[in-house]
């Protein structure tokens, strides 16, 4: 089975610009959350969706940050406008509904912001 | 699991060695509790989960850990350490509230070291 995917593996870019990155979750899983990990503060949870449905945003720093899920198999986090504090590896899980089910993880977004 | 404490940010252990990692978490319902390991420049990958089932669980690659609840500890454990074991290691938890998955509470990670 594919695991959850996500893109770009890295990317650089310039402060202001926007920046989107992609979650294709796990086919049947009916969460995704969305973190950011960084030395300083380690893994941090941004937002997460329940069926679609944003649950909990009380994690994404500021308005410059925003999340949507318009369907089962596809996320978005986007930054605009970006900043280099923004910095940090962004990671997308997701999981079943169900006691004990854990989250599988993507393999990231390293993000650098100039 | 309403917080996860993870004793010690970085743990250094010989080649062969025990290796034990500690969790503690706090929680007023029966938990569910997590063990993940970190690569680097990858994601976090699943070693075991507990299960009301048994207390002791088996993992991936050797490592096991024990749910304590009079301790309130989920310590992960491997008796002989590999080279290949250096990594990031979480604990997670999260409370069951009839049938459906929250949020798991992540700790702060504790960094192993496998020395030659």
């Amino acid at each position: 089975d594919a695991g959850v995917i996500q893109s770009p593996r890295h990317e650089v870019t310039e402060m202001g610009q926007e920046v989107t990155l992609r979650c294709k979750p796990i086919s049947g899983h009916d969460y995704l959350f969305w973190y950011r990990q960084t030395m300083m503060r380690g893994l941090e949870l941004l937002i997460y969706f329940n069926n679609n449905v944003p649950i909990d945003d009380s994690g994404m720093p500021e308005d410059r940050f925003s999340a949507k899920m318009p369907n089962a198999s596809f996320s978005t986090l986007k930054i605009q406008p970006s900043e280099p504090r923004d910095s940090a590896v962004y990671f997308c899980a997701s999981s079943r509904t169900g006691s004990n089910q854990p989250q599988h993880f993507g393999d990231g977004t390293r993000l650098s912001i100039l | 699991a309403q917080s996860v404490t993870q004793l010690g940010s970085h743990v250094s252990v010989s080649e062969g060695a025990l290796v034990l990692l500690r969790c503690n978490y706090s929680s007023s319902v029966p938990p569910y509790l997590f063990w993940y390991v970190q690569y680097p420049n990858q994601g976090l990958q699943l070693l075991l989960k507990y299960t009301s089932a048994a207390t002791l669980v088996k993992g991936i690659n050797g490592f096991e850990a024990e749910f304590k609840k009079s301790e309130t500890s989920f310590h992960l454990t491997k008796p002989s350490a590999h080279m290949s074991d250096a990594a990031e290691y979480f604990c997670a938890g999260g409370e069951y509230y009839g049938g459906s998955q929250g949020n798991l509470i992540f700790g702060k990670g504790t960094k192993l070291s496998v020395k030659p």
